[in-house]
């Protein structure tokens, strides 16, 4: 069973960066498909923020390219999301996640980190 | 980008029936289009993949339907476990992308 834990800070000032790193267990980061991020503000659905190769392949969702930044460690097992001058509308869970293959996405999750975005 | 539509946002079912959500793209996924649960404080599973594929564990009232635009869940006699969101999801195309979520609830 592959685990998926997220870490990072739970709170973030605006105009700050945001980041999330997310650590693999019981699977190796290279023999994955995609590696992914995926928000959900609260009381809100769910926002695909994007997905990483581990030959360093990504691709982000349209509203957040210009911020957003994902990157893979395979010496260490680990994918991170970088997310750039935060506002408090990127306040939300954040889940990262592993997709099997193009026809199967996330079929693993990781419990979810809060962050909040907050003076 | 491609937009998923969820219908309804919320459908109120009485356990024991049947509850048959929607999905539909804005151009077409193919079959490349996955269905999740989310229950309350809880990350979503994944139950349907392929448009119509059971994730391993999910019970077999659990099926999907579909292709191309138009996609459905059907949840044959509701379990008092199966009030949940469900979110439908295309990975046909980079980026990825959610519908709004249909919410199940109890009637």
């Amino acid at each position: 069973q592959v685990q998926l834990l997220e870490s990072g800070p739970g709170l973030v000032k605006p105009s700050e960066t945001l980041s999330l790193t997310c650590t693999v267990s019981d699977y190796s980061i290279t023999s994955g498909y995609y590696w992914g991020w995926i928000r959900q503000p609260p009381g809100k659905g769910l926002e695909w923020i994007g997905s990483i190769h581990h030959s360093g392949s990504a691709y982000y969702t349209t509203s957040l390219k210009s911020r957003a930044t994902i990157s893979v460690d395979t010496s260490k097992n680990k994918f991170s999301l970088k997310l750039s001058s935060v506002t408090a509308a990127d306040t939300a869970v954040y889940y990262c996640v592993r997709d099997q293959s193009r026809e199967v996405p996330a079929i693993d999750w990781g419990r979810g980190t809060t962050v909040t975005v907050s003076s | 980008e491609i937009v998923m539509t969820q219908s309804p946002a919320t459908l109120s079912v009485s356990p024991g029936e049947r509850a048959t959500l929607s999905c539909r793209a804005s151009q077409s996924v193919g079959s490349n289009l996955a269905w999740y649960q989310q229950k309350p404080d809880q990350a979503p599973r994944l139950l349907i993949y392929g448009a119509s594929t059971r994730a391993t564990g999910i019970p077999a009232r659990f099926s999907g339907s579909g292709a191309g635009t138009e996609f459905t869940l059907t949840i044959s006699s509701l379990q008092s476990e199966d009030f949940a969101v469900y979110y439908c999801q295309q990975c046909n195309n980079w980026p990825y992308t959610f519908g709004q979520g249909t919410k199940l609830a109890i009637k």
